[in-house]
């Protein structure tokens, strides 16, 4: 059972220009979720899916963001026109909703730093 | 909105004392409560949880009890080991309001010395 993978691990660009990660969930999990956690902090809610649909986006997600999951796997975030202010540590979590459990526990992958200059 | 609050660190212990990291937490509905925790170039790992009043989440010797009437979920370990170390991170999921995101405190750092 391989857990959530993200890449990249690492992303250094300079100030301006156009960023995307992947993230990989859980091979069975329905549910995919982006944070953002920065140093001393916290992970913050970004957005998330449930299959392809983006059901919930925080106002964290500014116009240059978007995430995408197109057939209900794998998901991107794109950072358009970066800001050194996005520089943090980027997480995706899984989860699999169950009929009749109401809380389902989210699993998280290590993570992209992102370094902007 | 929902928000939870931790304990300042870091918290410096020596091997086998006794720890306790507390959380308080501020939630609109009837939330679930959960313990990340976070080792040095690692991911966030799911530690415990509970999901109502008077649960007891336990894993790895790590204890929490969810308390509605204090809103608390402190953590607690009767005898903690050098391989502690690490940030671990209180938060509650509150699905009355249909959100389904984590809220995460800001995170306390153990540090066990040998």
């Amino acid at each position: 059972d391989t857990g959530v993978s993200q890449n990249p691990r690492h992303k250094i660009t300079k100030r301006g220009q156009n960023v995307t990660f992947r993230c990989d969930p859980i091979s069975e999990h329905n549910r995919l979720y982006w944070y953002r956690q920065t140093l001393g902090q916290g992970p913050e809610f970004l957005t998330y899916f449930q299959n392809e649909a983006q059901l919930e986006k925080s106002r964290l997600l500014s116009d240059r963001f978007s995430a995408e999951r197109p057939k209900g796997s794998f998901s991107t975030l794109e950072i358009q026109r970066t800001e050194q202010g996005d520089s943090a540590m980027y997480l995706c979590a899984s989860s699999l909703s169950e009929r009749g459990i109401g809380t389902d526990t989210q699993y998280f992958g290590p993570g992209t730093r992102l370094t902007v200059l | 909105g929902d928000s939870v609050t931790q304990m300042e660190g870091p918290v410096t212990l020596s091997e086998e004392a006794f720890l306790t990291i507390n959380c308080t937490y501020t939630a609109t509905g009837y939330p679930s409560l959960f313990w990340y925790v976070q080792y040095p170039g690692e991911g966030l790992q799911l530690l415990l949880k509970a999901t109502k009043a008077d649960d007891k989440g336990s894993n790895k010797g790590f204890e929490a009890t969810y308390r509605k009437e204090t809103t608390s979920f402190h953590l607690e370990k009767g005898s903690v080991q050098v391989s502690d170390s690490a940030v671990y991170f209180c938060a509650l999921s509150d699905r009355r309001t249909g959100r389904r995101a984590l809220t995460f405190g800001s995170g306390t750092r153990l540090q066990v010395q040998p």
